[in-house]
């Protein structure tokens, strides 16, 4: 039973323009969203988190959004950088619990 | 800061034999996490450490695989004896407190090859 899915295993974006992942859960108890970011034979880095008491949060060029009626959250990173492509892996978690469930991740690529 | 730290960083075992993996976390963190993340999917949480003492193992294949965190501060996971669905990166993560909203750390783990 996958409760996080990330449905879109890669995107690709021009160097400058927009990056919009995706994110969908189906455990409506999940009230902690991550987003974490991967690149090849590194462990994954944290990137930016939302609580379920927001619906965005914003760190430099990265924002996140939650649709909590949707059960889906999203992260926007603008402008897109070529440094930026890596694969992104969206988490969830409940109840204040550390146990993080995670989705199976998109690749992004920007082209430059 | 050193980041958390993990050996080997690739393994080729055969199946059915033995092979253990070893992390390091960030100097003071009280928590540390193993995942299993086998390709294709996202990483699973296989066992989590409070100090020395094992929050939680739900998800770890006790007739095979162990781990220990002797001391409260590194820590390692065994398989033995290994099966082909075995390969997979394992990744160790540690966090100060083991909140949810207290960010975890990934060593670069370890993968796991076997044949």
């Amino acid at each position: 039973d996958q409760q996080v899915k990330q449905n879109s295993p890669s995107l690709s974006v021009q160097e400058g323009r927009i990056s919009i992942l995706n994110c969908d859960y189906t455990n409506s108890m999940f009230d902690y969203f991550l987003w974490y970011k991967k690149y090849p034979a590194e462990g994954p880095t944290f990137l930016i988190s939302i609580s379920s008491i927001k619906d965005k949060n914003e760190d430099g060029r990265f924002t996140v959004f939650l649709n909590k009626s949707a059960k889906h959250l999203s992260l926007h990173i603008v402008p897109s950088q070529p440094g930026d492509s890596a694969v992104y892996f969206c988490a969830a978690s409940a109840g204040g619990t550390y146990k993080y469930i995670f989705g199976t991740g998109t690749r992004l690529k920007v082209l430059a | 800061e050193a980041g958390v730290a993990q050996s080997p960083r690739y393994k080729i075992i055969e199946k059915r034999q033995s092979v253990a993996f070893w992390c390091n976390p960030i100097s003071g963190h009280a928590t540390l996490y193993w995942y299993q993340q086998i390709l294709g999917q996202g990483p699973k949480l296989l066992i989590q450490f409070q100090n020395n003492g094992v929050v939680d193992d739900s998800q770890l294949p006790k007739d095979r695989f162990s781990a220990e965190r002797l001391k409260g501060v590194d820590s390692t996971l065994k398989i033995q004896p290994a099966k082909l669905e075995d390969s997979a990166v394992y990744l160790c993560a540690s966090s100060s407190r083991g909140f949810a909203t207290d960010t975890q750390y990934f060593g670069p783990g370890t993968r796991l090859t076997v044949l």
